[in-house]
């Protein structure tokens, strides 16, 4: 099945610098990335997502970037600021299967002020 | 803007016994989804449901699961038999649609916090 590995699994930066998160993946036939920001003990939140047929996408300070020659997705955020401190999960997704996202073990980013 | 809700928010019960989990997806959704979240760990996929059928199940989905859309509104996680091991946050999920071209997004609800004592 899909393997999804997510570096690195904690992330500290000093509040303006930037960040960034890379997952790879197994399976040459996933065909969109999500990530998702989780604040603690609340829901996943959707940030920004990929389809395979585009290379990078960006919104405001957050950008994420697809290779699907290497297999490997990362997202990008800018200016970080104390209210991008959360966990952030990576996804995959095979869209002929059900539809499952397989998810990537996740990053804690702290971003100190 | 329209929200997955999920009932209860927290949900204590003995091993052995039975509990049912409540999710109300968006309204226009077709596809719902149940995942698990172990404390501090990722989350996982549990299963798929699709016009009125299972999609999909993981190997966590045994036969101790079920799930059920017992109405236009409700999705229902029941387990059977709970096991110390079930303690988990669960979340239910919705999208629109699937296929290329349609949206893809999954929205999760809040949660339901899992306790197997």
């Amino acid at each position: 099945g899909e393997n999804v590995e997510q570096h690195p699994s904690t992330l500290s930066v000093q509040e303006g610098d930037s960040a960034v998160i890379k997952c790879t993946y197994s399976d040459s036939a996933s065909n969109y990335f999500p990530w998702y920001k989780q604040e603690l003990g609340k829901r996943p939140q959707l940030i920004i997502d990929i389809r395979s047929n585009v290379g990078e996408k960006k919104d405001q300070r957050i950008a994420v970037t697809l290779n699907k020659t290497a297999k490997h997705f990362s997202l990008h955020i800018t200016e970080t600021q104390p209210e991008d401190s959360a966990v952030y999960f990576c996804a995959v997704r095979r869209w002929e299967y059900g539809n499952k996202l397989v998810f990537g073990a996740g990053t804690i980013l702290r971003v100190k002020s | 803007e329209p929200e997955v809700t999920q009932t209860p928010s927290h949900q204590v019960t003995q091993m052995g016994q039975e509990v049912i989990l409540r999710c109300v997806p968006i309204s226009n959704h077709l596809y719902f989804y149940w995942y698990r979240q172990i404390l501090g760990q990722k989350v996982e996929f549990l299963v798929s449901f699709y016009n009125n059928e299972i999609s999909e199940k993981s190997e966590i989905f045994d036969d101790q699961f079920s799930v059920e859309r017992p109405d236009g509104s409700n999705f229902t996680l029941k387990i059977r038999s709970t096991k110390l091991e079930d303690s988990a946050m669960y979340f239910c999920a919705s999208s629109e649609f699937i296929g290329w071209g349609a949206r893809l997004e999954q929205y999760f609800g809040p949660g339901t916090r899992l306790t197997v004592t």
